[in-house]
């Protein structure tokens, strides 16, 4: 079935670096724009931004450029988030989600990974 | 940015009740609007597209309308399992969510 299964939590100390993974399987990876949302502590949803899974081209929502970068492995048809220097505010669940429609941005989020948390603290 | 408004922020039910969740857009999104059900400790869970498109396997007594810069979703005979948290996105121009309703038991 078509699904996004994401790395475990991680806990990090300030200034180190996360690589969160989310691994698509039931569809072809390359036809889907891949999205990430941020969820801190019993707070809301937040759009980070999203990456062209056919070119690889990441956009950034406001707030999310610098230390957030969106990369892709095609061959194993898996999307990353990477955040550098980690701040305590970063701490939050981190979710992939696909873009409903092939080939269309922006669009509504049909599948959606389970999250990952990520936890800064020193 | 468009600003996504929720309301109410939080709204007590009973079961069998009709809810209505209201979604604001700072400007005009045409029919670039979705809803998703949230519960806790769960990702995020797609009800309806396009305003008022009911997602797959979603229960008919979930339906959404508007345009442009209102909309709203609607739980007819509300049931235990939909008690959670309701977000709006707008996807007209990149993507935004609105701050969430909690919907809670009475």
């Amino acid at each position: 079935q078509v699904q996004l299964v994401q790395s475990g939590s991680e806990l990090k100390k300030p200034g180190a670096s996360v690589k969160v993974s989310c691994k698509a399987s039931g569809y072809t990876f390359t036809s889907y724009a891949m999205n990430w949302v941020r969820q801190a502590p019993g707070q809301g949803l937040e759009w980070m931004g999203w990456i062209n899974t056919n070119t690889g081209n990441p956009t950034y929502a406001q707030g999310f450029t610098g230390r957030f970068v969106f990369s892709l492995d095609t061959s194993v048809s898996t999307a990353y988030l990477q955040i550098s220097s980690l701040k305590a505010e970063d701490t939050a669940v981190y979710y992939c989600a696909r873009g409903r429609t092939m080939f269309e941005f922006p669009n509504a989020f049909d599948i959606w990974g389970q999250g990952t948390m990520v936890t800064v603290s020193s | 940015a468009i600003r996504m408004t929720q309301s109410p922020s939080s709204l007590s039910a009973s079961t069998g009740d009709r809810v209505t969740i209201t979604c604001r857009a700072s400007q005009g999104i045409s029919s670039y609007l979705a809803w998703y059900q949230q519960k806790p400790g769960k990702a995020p869970k797609l009800l309806i597209y396009a305003a008022s498109t009911l997602q797959s396997g979603v229960p008919s007594r979930f339906s959404g309308s508007g345009s442009g810069t209102d909309f709203t979703l609607t739980i007819s005979c509300l049931q235990s399992e939909d008690f959670a948290t309701y977000y709006c996105q707008q996807y007209y121009s990149y993507s935004t969510f609105g701050q969430g309703t909690k919907l809670e038991i009475k």
